[in-house]
């Protein structure tokens, strides 16, 4: 079974650093990119951006670019998207999701809940 | 504000039909495969339709979805209690630098 599988829920306060991780399982992690979405309270999805995991090819959203570093490791089939000063609008769920070459996320990870609060 | 309009709302009787529309410009839908996800409360979206038209493997065939022009269209038939979810529709965009964008979503409610 294809899963990305992604790490748990976090609360932390403004100014830290964060990273979080999505393991892919049960295909070729290195055959597909992995693109990374967020989710604030009660909002939509909004696309962050996407690697891929056989060379590190990384594209932003020009939403997130500066904002969030996506990278991965490929050795232990893992990506991740890391933010190294938190602000209290950072707070939402972040979704990774493996992305087709012609253009659609499945599966998705099950999110991890990013809490940031002083 | 979403690069593709969706309608906020929409709603129907249980064993209705239903559709959401998708607009977008010729940067977007015009040029490239839409999909849609389905987000039932308090889970991550799934994967509906892909391709523009194409169903993955498991989603029933009373989900359709369709594109003209700079517009798409997911079809819900014979609507369940089970369907009440947020919809969103998604497809690349090539304007400025290239990137992915979702519309802002439909929340669909079976009365």
């Amino acid at each position: 079974e294809v899963q990305l599988v992604q790490s748990g829920a976090e609360v932390k306060k403004p100014g830290e650093s964060l990273r979080i991780s999505c393991k892919g399982s049960g295909y070729s992690f290195t055959t597909y990119w992995i693109s990374w979405v967020r989710q604030m309270p009660g909002k939509g999805l909004e696309w962050m951006g996407r690697i891929d995991p056989s060379d590190s090819y990384t594209t932003y959203s020009p939403s997130f670019q500066g904002h969030v570093t996506i990278s991965t490791d490929k050795s232990i089939s893992t990506a991740y998207v890391q933010w190294s000063s938190l602000k209290a609008s950072d707070t939402a769920m972040y979704y990774c999701a493996r992305y087709s070459n012609t253009g659609w996320f499945d599966p998705w990870g099950q999110g991890t809940l990013v809490t940031v609060s002083s | 504000q979403s690069v593709l309009t969706q309608p906020p709302s929409v709603s129907a009787a249980p064993g209705q039909k239903v559709t959401i529309s998708c607009s977008g410009s010729s940067s977007n839908i015009g040029n490239n495969y839409v999909s849609w996800y389905q987000q039932l409360p308090g889970t991550a979206p799934k994967l509906l339709i892909y391709d523009n038209n194409k169903r993955p493997s498991g989603i029933p065939d009373r989900f359709s979805g369709s594109k003209s022009g700079t517009s798409a269209t997911l079809g819900i038939t014979g609507l369940q209690t089970g369907d009440e979810a947020d919809y969103y529709c998604g497809t690349w965009d090539s304007s400025l630098s290239a990137h992915w964008v979702f519309g802002g979503g439909t929340k669909l409610t079976v009365l």
